[in-house]
């Protein structure tokens, strides 16, 4: 398996840009995640899909974000307009759970380094 | 609110040490506990998992320990070598997500 996939690796663009990124999650993980990291804050979940649902994106943190899951094998975050303040690394992760009470491994892609002038 | 400290932040060890890492958390109501490590400019890399009823797992020279009443876990690493030089953050999964440590960044030297 070629394990999470985001693209693009890197991002360089200027405030008030839309900025889109995109993750692969593993072939039959139900469950995606998207985190931001930056030196301040560390590892912050931002939302979370199951079954292509958003479940929760109290970590979103603004309006100006927002995600999709359009089927299984897709996910987007967009960001619009951007600003400096976005700059981060962001990872898609994703998982295999059974039930709502159940959790299981999470596996991470290998980020998008943003960088918002 | 779950809140996850991971201490110390930063650790610098010579060769062939055993070291120990250490995680706490303050609410005890968690599904499991992952151990990961992050190297410098890449993603996660998951190390370990122990479920809420378990003690403890190992894989190779890790061990890590979950005292749930405690809130605590432990990352014991045996024989450190210079290619274990990450950052290591705790993760405890509470209501479907995951709460992360900062992190302790190892440097192990030759």
């Amino acid at each position: 398996d070629a394990g999470v996939i985001q693209s693009p690796r890197h991002e360089v663009t200027e405030m008030g840009q839309e900025v889109t990124l995109r993750c692969k999650p593993i072939s039959g993980h139900n469950s995606l995640f998207w985190y931001r990291q930056t030196m301040m804050r560390g590892l912050e979940l931002l939302i979370y899909f199951n079954n292509n649902v958003p479940i929760d994106d109290s970590g979103m943190p603004e309006d100006r974000f927002s995600a999709k899951m359009p089927n299984a094998s897709f996910s987007t975050l967009k960001i619009q307009p951007s600003e400096p303040r976005d700059s981060a690394v962001y990872f898609c992760a994703s998982s295999l759970q059974g039930t709502l009470s159940s959790y299981n491994e999470q596996f991470f892609g290998p980020g998008t380094r943003l960088t918002v002038l | 609110k779950q809140e996850v400290t991971q201490i110390p932040a930063a650790l610098s060890v010579p060769e062939g040490e055993n070291l120990v890492l250490n995680c706490s958390f303050t609410d005890s109501a968690i599904y499991n506990l992952q151990w990961f490590r992050q190297d410098p400019g890449k993603g996660l890399t998951s190390l370990l998992l122990i479920q809420s009823s378990q003690r403890e797992q190992t894989s190779g020279r890790l061990n890590a320990s979950l005292d749930k009443s405690s809130g605590r876990s432990t990352l014991y690493i045996a024989a450190s070598q210079p290619g274990d030089s990450a950052t290591y953050l705790c993760a405890v999964a509470q209501g479907g997500k995951l709460i992360f440590g900062q992190g302790t960044e190892l440097s192990v030297k030759p």
